[in-house]
């Protein structure tokens, strides 16, 4: 596995809560993502990276924001949480962005109570 | 913007058999085509990956076919072992900044 680290792996909260996941690399890719993952969804983009300081939203970035100040993490952070963001979480890396091979990180694992 | 469509959502196969995963794609400027494999509680990887200029592409056991006129591309596995059971997601992109990923195939091979 490439060296993608999320964490952490498992988070439950509560409605209303602000959450901040994490995702670490020691590849220095210049892309990062985050998805969700729901049954029946797929992978869904929530948003990506394309360089330090440069962000843009994915398909389904509503409730979500991102920072990334160095080139090894990308925060994913939910202001508020609401039960409808329980999910599985994972961060992807990309040396060339989407027509380049995409390595994951293991998923974090939230749950909003 | 892109939307790829992915069939069938579970597929169920004999040990040796052969299964097809099929996607279609919307975007006729799409032009990179990758397939992950994901196993029950782990993360998503590449398994195979066909670019628009080429119509097949073969890697043992599992081939991808790409139909650029009717936007689809199919995933082919043969002689299916237990340890093809997974989780398959289709993706397209066109030399953007991201993939955008079909709904998911569950496949079962059973002994």
């Amino acid at each position: 596995d490439a060296g993608i680290t999320q964490s952490p792996r498992h988070k439950v909260t509560e409605t209303g809560t602000p959450v901040t996941l994490r995702c670490h690399q020691t590849e220095n890719h210049r892309y990062m993502y985050w998805y969700r993952q729901d049954p029946g969804h797929g992978l869904r983009l929530i948003h990506y990276s394309y360089g330090v300081k440069d962000t843009d939203k994915g398909e389904v970035s509503d409730g979500y924001s991102v920072s990334r100040s160095k080139t090894e993490d990308f925060l994913l952070t939910l202001e508020s949480a609401t039960s409808s963001q329980t999910s599985v979480y994972f961060c992807a890396i990309s040396r060339a962005g989407g027509t380049d091979t995409q390595y994951f990180g293991p998923g974090t694992r939230l749950t909003v109570l | 913007g892109e939307n790829v469509e992915q069939h069938p959502s579970t597929l169920s196969v004999q040990e040796g058999d052969s299964a097809v995963i099929k996607c279609t794609y919307s975007d006729s400027a799409s032009n990179y085509f990758p397939w992950y494999k994901q196993e029950l509680g782990k993360r998503p990887q590449l398994i195979i990956d066909i670019r628009s200029n080429v119509g097949e592409k073969k890697d043992q056991r599992i081939a991808v076919t790409l139909n650029k006129t009717a936007k689809h591309f199919s995933l082919h596995i043969t002689e299916t072992q237990p340890e093809d059971s997974a989780v398959y997601f289709c993706a397209a992109s066109k030399n953007t900044d991201k993939l955008i990923f079909g709904t998911g195939t569950r496949l079962q091979v059973f002994p």
